[in-house]
């Protein structure tokens, strides 16, 4: 199994520019999560999915920042038009479906970086 | 308001030693708690899970309590390694998946 596969690991843009993540969850699973990892905030939920409805968006910082699933084995997390403070590593995770105590699986994280 | 607080942001032990790592919540009521590992650049890995119904999980040099009148967890490394080296977090399910900050362990030999 190839694990949560996140693209690109890298990203360096300027503000004001669109930001598209891509998160392939692992076959199988129900459930995805979007998550952004800071110094000072730690791992914060953004928004998760179950069976490709999003079930809970209250993390979505502000209308910039909007996610889809369009299929089972495919995610995007776009931030429109993007800023510095967006600057973050952003995770994505799968899991079987929640609410369960199944365990999430993250991805490697794409780093974003907006000057 | 609701809130997971994780011991210390740091621990350094010796190797060999015992590591324990708390993980404090407030105002969520968890029918589990989870524990993962994470290394640098990498995302988060899942160690434990442990119900509220059980008061100790253990794997290998792992060991997990749970206490919710105190509303803790405590994670223990036995016999720590220089590989055990990461940042070490909880997780629980209140409304959603929550995350505490994590405490990053540095095993030194």
């Amino acid at each position: 199994d190839a694990g949560v596969i996140q693209s690109p690991r890298h990203e360096v843009t300027e503000m004001g520019q669109e930001v598209t993540l891509r998160c392939k969850p692992i076959s199988g699973h129900n459930s995805l999560f979007w998550y952004r990892q800071t110094m000072m905030r730690g791992l914060e939920l953004l928004i998760y999915f179950n069976n490709n409805v999003p079930i809970d968006d209250s993390g979505m910082p502000e209308d910039r920042f909007s996610a889809k699933m369009p299929n089972a084995s495919f995610s995007t997390l776009k931030i429109q038009p993007s800023e510095p403070r967006d600057s973050a590593v952003y995770f994505c995770a799968s899991s079987l479906a929640q609410p369960d105590n199944s365990p999430l699986h993250f991805g490697n994280g794409t780093r974003l970086t907006v000057t | 308001s609701q809130k997971i607080e994780q011991n210390s942001e740091a621990l350094n032990i010796q190797e060999g030693k015992t590591a324990t790592l708390t993980c404090n919540y407030t105002n969520y009521s968890p029918a589990y708690l989870q524990w993962y590992r994470q290394d640098p650049g990498r995302g988060p890995v899942f160690l434990l899970l442990i119900r509220e119904n059980e008061k100790e999980k253990r794997k290998e040099r792992l060991k997990v309590t749970f206490d919710t009148t105190l509303k803790q967890s405590l994670f223990h490394i036995t016999a720590s390694q220089p590989a055990d080296s990461a940042t070490y977090l909880c997780a629980l399910n209140g409304q959603n998946f929550v995350f505490g900050p994590g405490t990053r362990l540095s095993v030194l030999p």
